[in-house]
């Protein structure tokens, strides 16, 4: 099933340690997104990549690195967590819409989260 | 912040019913998405008003958009249990398709 797989489903990680979550589509998307839910807070941007070899800083990046080696895979990865990134990670791609560089009017794709708590 | 905020965070009504949400958004926007999140799962995508677009409809889903008042509606008619879950807005800007989220608002329908 054509879609975006995020790994793990749930972590429990101690404060200071290194995680990585990650994030698979097989749509051949070139823009792809990380965000984090959070109660009464509704998701908000970490990082982005537009295509291949690029990302940007979203609203929250602090804390957090992406990068994109390739059009199917975008990997978040929190160097040294803390309690305050006890959140959902969302992963999420869209299509450019046909016209290159412009990406705007489509609509995002998501996977089913990573529930991480950090202790 | 930039996020928006819809009205109201949660609503309660009978299978059969229909269900109205509101969005208000802060920044200028190509389009306006809304999405739904079932417990535990990710957003899906549910219908895309540009912002030369007034109203939209699809199936049982009717969006309207009001630029001057940066807003924005989502009716369902004729509400089933399955419809039970989160929705939110989504404004998207620029030649990037980032968008910005609102808050949510938690639909239950009462079979």
């Amino acid at each position: 099933i054509a879609g975006i797989t995020q790994a793990p489903t749930s972590q429990i990680l101690a404060a200071g340690r290194r995680m990585t979550l990650r994030c698979t589509q097989d749509m051949r998307h070139n823009a792809m997104y990380w965000y984090r839910q959070d109660l009464g807070l509704g998701l908000r941007l970490i990082h982005y990549s537009n295509t291949a070899g690029t990302t940007g800083k979203g609203e929250v990046p602090d804390g957090y690195s992406v990068s994109r080696a390739n059009t199917d895979d975008f990997p978040l990865t929190l160097a040294s967590a803390v309690p305050s990134q006890t959140s959902v990670y969302f992963c999420a791609s869209s299509d450019s819409g046909g016209r290159q560089g412009m990406y705007s009017n489509q609509p995002q794709h998501f996977g089913d989260g990573t529930r991480l708590s950090i202790l | 912040s930039q996020q928006g905020e819809e009205d109201p965070q949660a609503l309660s009504i009978q299978e059969g019913e229909n269900a109205t949400m509101n969005c208000s958004y802060k920044t200028s926007i190509n389009n306006l998405q809304w999405y739904r999140q079932n417990s535990g799962r990710g957003l899906v995508h549910l219908i895309l008003i540009r912002s030369n677009e007034r109203e939209k409809h699809s199936g049982r889903l009717r969006v309207t958009l009001d630029t001057s008042k940066k807003s924005s509606s989502l009716l369902i008619t004729a509400s089933r249990a399955a419809d039970t879950a989160s929705y939110f807005c989504a404004g998207g800007g620029g030649a990037t398709n980032k968008l910005i989220f609102g808050t949510g608002t938690l639909l239950a329908v009462q079979p």
